[in-house]
């Protein structure tokens, strides 16, 4: 059965800092994806970054990289520069190919960012 | 990204009587659809997951006869919440996976008090 883990439940951070999002999942199928989604106080979830298994190089997508540690089975989000609207919910989400393929999330990280 | 439209955004409904949800995706046909429910600071639940033109696969523990979904079209599906109760009360998120997309893409929700 898939998995996904979310340690931090909740981070400040000052702002132009970086900031690292943990994610360690968990699955037996060697066919799958993983994302983080971010969800501000309206609700909305917005897709940041994806990063296949397969992929040999991490993820980028603007301000925000996927540390993609394939042995340790962990997906950490970073976001250089943090600005004030990086405030919000971070999901980290997993979908196995071989199966199911429906898309599971972890517990969520709740992002502050200090001015 | 592709988008995703969910109506109504927040429902207010008493308590016996049926509230239906509508998800599209206006711009890409969604072979695939997930509902998901969200109590309040907590992760994203996923209920079930349907296909167009087949019936929807539902997740352990979601009563089936309480959640109708329906997903008659590439572009469109439906959870009813038949003979609702105060603790259906809770925000209702879909999201639609198709087209040359690998991520899956989400409305924008629907809250839902039942009183």
């Amino acid at each position: 059965a898939q998995k996904i883990t979310q340690t931090q439940p909740g981070m400040f951070v000052q702002e132009k800092e970086a900031v690292t999002l943990d994610c360690t999942y968990d699955t037996s199928d060697p066919s799958y994806g993983l994302f983080w989604y971010k969800q501000p106080s309206s609700g909305e979830m917005i897709f940041l970054i994806y990063q296949g298994s397969y992929d040999q190089q991490n993820a980028t997508e603007g301000r925000y990289s996927l540390n993609f540690q394939k042995a340790r089975k962990s997906a950490n989000l970073v976001i250089s520069a943090s600005q004030l609207g990086d405030s919000a919910m971070y999901f980290c989400a997993m979908r196995e190919y071989s199966s199911a393929s429906k898309i599971i999330f972890g517990s969520g990280t709740r992002l502050s960012i200090r001015p | 990204g592709a988008v995703v439209s969910q109506h109504p955004s927040w429902v207010i409904c008493k308590s016996g009587t049926s509230v239906k949800i509508e998800c599209r995706s206006l711009d890409f046909q969604a072979t695939t659809m997930f509902w998901y429910r969200q109590f309040p600071k907590q992760s994203l639940m996923l209920m079930a997951t349907s296909n167009e033109g087949s019936k929807a696969t539902y997740e352990q523990g979601v009563e089936k006869d309480k959640f109708l979904i329906n997903h008659a079209s590439l572009t469109l599906s439906t959870l009813t919440v038949t003979s609702a109760h105060p603790e259906d009360s809770s925000f209702y998120i879909c999201s639609a996976r198709g087209g040359s997309h690998t991520e899956a893409f989400f409305g924008q929700g629907t809250r839902l008090t039942v009183v």
